[in-house]
């Protein structure tokens, strides 16, 4: 149980343009889910909360304008890296929990290429 | 405020000797703890976690962790490594206060030799 889908796996896009990331909480309702992204041999680094139904919370230094962020289901948060540059290419890992005393499971991850 | 501190960036041991990371944490409230392994360009996967249960956590494959409150430690040991246990382990904190709040250790590659 508690399973955390996170598609795509790979993309490789374009400087300049933009690219979608889903998180999807497969056999749970995750009212609240997370984004991190994670640098080469670093630790993750949380970039926002994602609110069902309202606006997510960013952390320091996270634009909100780049990084867009939707919550719109129960089971799906969106993340959109809008104008990418290649300094955007990183690891983007989504979390949810069933329950805090339950852990949090994560995504597998997406490996986002700026070209 | 809580903090989480990975003492070992890089652990190397042989196939069959024991393994142990260790985490070291500091927080204002009653914190979750949890430790998490990351394969190469993969998510992250629950290993263990403690919630004010029992201070000894059996986790899968084999792993396990002591909660200390005295020393505010929360190690992951496993008696015998295996190869497939080569990977990035984290060390996590989380407390609610008001809105949850996770806080990743460094990270502890670890090294399996044959």
């Amino acid at each position: 149980g508690a399973v955390v889908s996170q598609h795509p796996s790979w993309v490789i896009c374009k400087s300049g343009t933009s690219v979608k990331i889903e998180c999807r909480s497969l056999d749970f309702q995750a009212t609240t889910m997370f984004w991190y992204r994670q640098f080469p041999k670093q630790s993750l680094m949380l970039m926002a909360t994602s609110n069902e139904g309202s606006k997510a919370t960013y952390e320091q230094g996270v634009e909100k304008d780049k990084f867009l962020i939707n919550h719109a289901s129960l089971t799906l948060s969106t993340l959109t890296v809008t104008s990418a540059h290649p300094e955007d290419s990183s690891f983007y890992i989504c979390s949810a929990s069933p329950g805090e005393s339950l852990g949090y499971t994560f995504g597998s991850g997406t490996r986002l290429t700026v070209v | 405020a809580q903090s989480v501190t990975q003492l070992d960036s890089h652990v190397s041991v042989s196939e069959g000797t024991p393994v142990l990371l260790r985490c070291n944490y500091s927080s204002s409230y009653s914190p979750s703890l949890f430790w998490y392994v990351q394969h190469p360009n993969k998510g992250l996967q629950l290993l263990l976690k403690y919630t004010s249960a029992a201070t000894l956590v059996k986790g899968i494959n084999g792993f396990e962790a002591e909660f200390k409150k005295s020393e505010t430690s929360f190690h992951l040991t496993k008696p015998s490594a295996h190869m497939s246990d080569a990977a990035e382990y984290f060390c996590v904190v989380s407390v609610f206060t008001g809105r949850i709040a996770l806080n990743f250790g460094s990270g502890s590659r670890l090294q399996v030799q044959p």
